[in-house]
């Protein structure tokens, strides 16, 4: 059983350029969701998307940052004109489709360093 | 309202003892409590979950206490391995398929 997938694992990017983080969630998960972790801190929500909907987007910084889930493919984090900011550990989640007791699994991140 | 408090951020225990993570929350329509398990290098992996309508849930050595009243939980962490050495989050939902929001975490060390 395969479990939540990210890649890259490690991505570097110069200021102003675009960075995209991808993440296949775990077989039989229609539920995907971000969230970034700074150095010594917690894991802070940005997205939670179904396949082709974004449901809930509130801890989405407004500008820059974008995330989609194909029908078909892995779901996108986008973030444009990278900043020395946006340095951070991004993880994805996945779940399956609500039902009690089923938690989210996460992957093992894609580091984002920006120079 | 919308904040998980954790403490301590780190701790120290000799193998053996007994660890003590500790949570509150605000948000009374809160309803599910997971705690997450992050070594270095990799991503959070689940412990352990409670819903409010327990006030104990025990899986090992895990153990999470409860209590509803006062807005906190717990974990405890018997006989503490070596092995346990790494980073718990508390978190918490509203319904366990929105967001989690988690505490900023505590570093457990487990000396031999």
């Amino acid at each position: 059983n395969a479990g939540v997938m990210q890649n890259p694992r490690h991505l570097v990017r110069r200021r102003g350029q675009e960075a995209r983080l991808r993440c296949s969630p775990m077989k039989g998960h229609s539920h995907v969701y971000w969230y970034r972790q700074l150095p010594e801190e917690g894991l802070k929500f940005m997205v939670y998307l179904q396949k082709e909907n974004i449901i809930d987007e509130s801890g989405m910084p407004k500008e820059r940052f974008s995330a989609e889930f194909p029908k078909e493919g892995p779901s996108i984090l986008r973030i444009q004109q990278v900043v020395r900011g946006d340095s951070a550990a991004y993880f994805c989640a996945s779940s399956p489709p609500a039902a009690a007791d089923q938690p989210q699994h996460f992957g093992d991140g894609t580091r984002l360093s920006i120079l | 309202q919308q904040q998980v408090k954790q403490s301590p951020q780190s701790l120290i225990v000799q193998k053996g003892g007994i660890s003590i993570i500790n949570c509150a929350y605000e948000n009374t329509a809160f309803d599910y409590f997971p705690w997450y398990q992050q070594f270095p290098g990799k991503g959070p992996a689940l412990l352990i979950a409670i819903r409010p309508d327990v006030s104990e849930k025990k899986e090992g050595r895990f153990t999470i206490s409860f209590n509803k009243s006062a807005k906190q939980f717990s974990l405890h962490i018997m006989d503490s391995q070596p092995g346990d050495s790494a980073t718990y989050f508390c978190a918490a939902s509203i319904l366990n398929t929105d967001k989690l929001i988690f505490g900023t975490g505590t570093r457990l060390q487990v000396f031999p």
